[in-house]
């Protein structure tokens, strides 16, 4: 039963901004929104986290909707090291018993 | 700071046999996770040590079992291998509550 929905797959080029939606419609109200991404063959790489208020670092930018129910990952000035695959999960904070559960989550293509 | 890492990367076993991967944490984080990762299953958490304890534990067999030390490093083991324990073995440590940090994972092949 999929807590979060992402596109399979997007291309975006270079230079541009990469803009990676997820639905997750039947969030909880302790339930953060986390970004994850795993470059092919790597482990993968922690991007960004939020409740309800948008958030930014060095990385990435998040954007969650008022009602909560979607979220937009943006990556400012996709470079070519940017293809991977991204991962969107919602989950309360601190340890679960189920540690971390990725999706299908969305194969983003960077076109030089 | 220096990342997660974990040893060795790549190993080939046979079946039957038992096999041990170590990691370490980044320097103050306390918790750390394992997962297994295959292309059929995904992503399957294994268990996550907290301050030498185990706190939590996903659904796989007793023959995998691991230990943190008293210096957060973490071991996992498993033993009498089977071919579909074939996979990229994962460790991730956290400072926190929240994000995890994974390291480059070991590439188990068991033939």
């Amino acid at each position: 039963d999929a807590k979060t929905t992402q596109p399979p797959s997007m291309d975006c080029a270079e230079g541009r901004a990469a803009n990676l939606p997820c639905n997750h419609s039947t969030i909880s109200g302790n339930e953060y929104v986390y970004w994850y991404r795993q470059i092919h063959s790597q482990g993968p790489q922690y991007i960004i986290h939020g409740l309800k208020n948008n958030e930014t670092n060095e990385m990435a930018s998040l954007i969650i909707t008022e009602d909560r129910k979607s979220s937009t990952l943006i990556l400012p000035h996709a470079t070519l090291r940017d293809t991977a695959v991204y991962y969107c999960i919602v989950r309360v904070a601190g340890p679960s018993a189920d540690g971390l559960t990725f999706g299908k989550g969305t194969h983003l293509i960077i076109q030089p | 700071k220096a990342g997660v890492t974990q040893t060795p990367r790549y190993l080939i076993k046979t079946r039957g046999q038992q096999v041990t991967l170590s990691c370490s944490p980044i320097s103050g984080h306390r918790s750390v996770s394992w997962y297994q990762q295959t292309p059929g299953q995904g992503l399957q958490f294994l268990f996550e040590y907290f301050s030498e304890t185990q706190r939590n534990k996903g659904n796989f067999p007793g023959r995998f079992s691991g230990r943190q030390f008293s210096n957060s490093r973490s071991e996992m083991n498993v033993s009498t291998l089977e071919l579909g324990d074939s996979a990229l073995y994962l460790c991730a440590s956290s400072p926190n509550t929240y994000e995890q940090y994974f390291g480059p994972g070991t590439r188990l092949t068991v033939t």
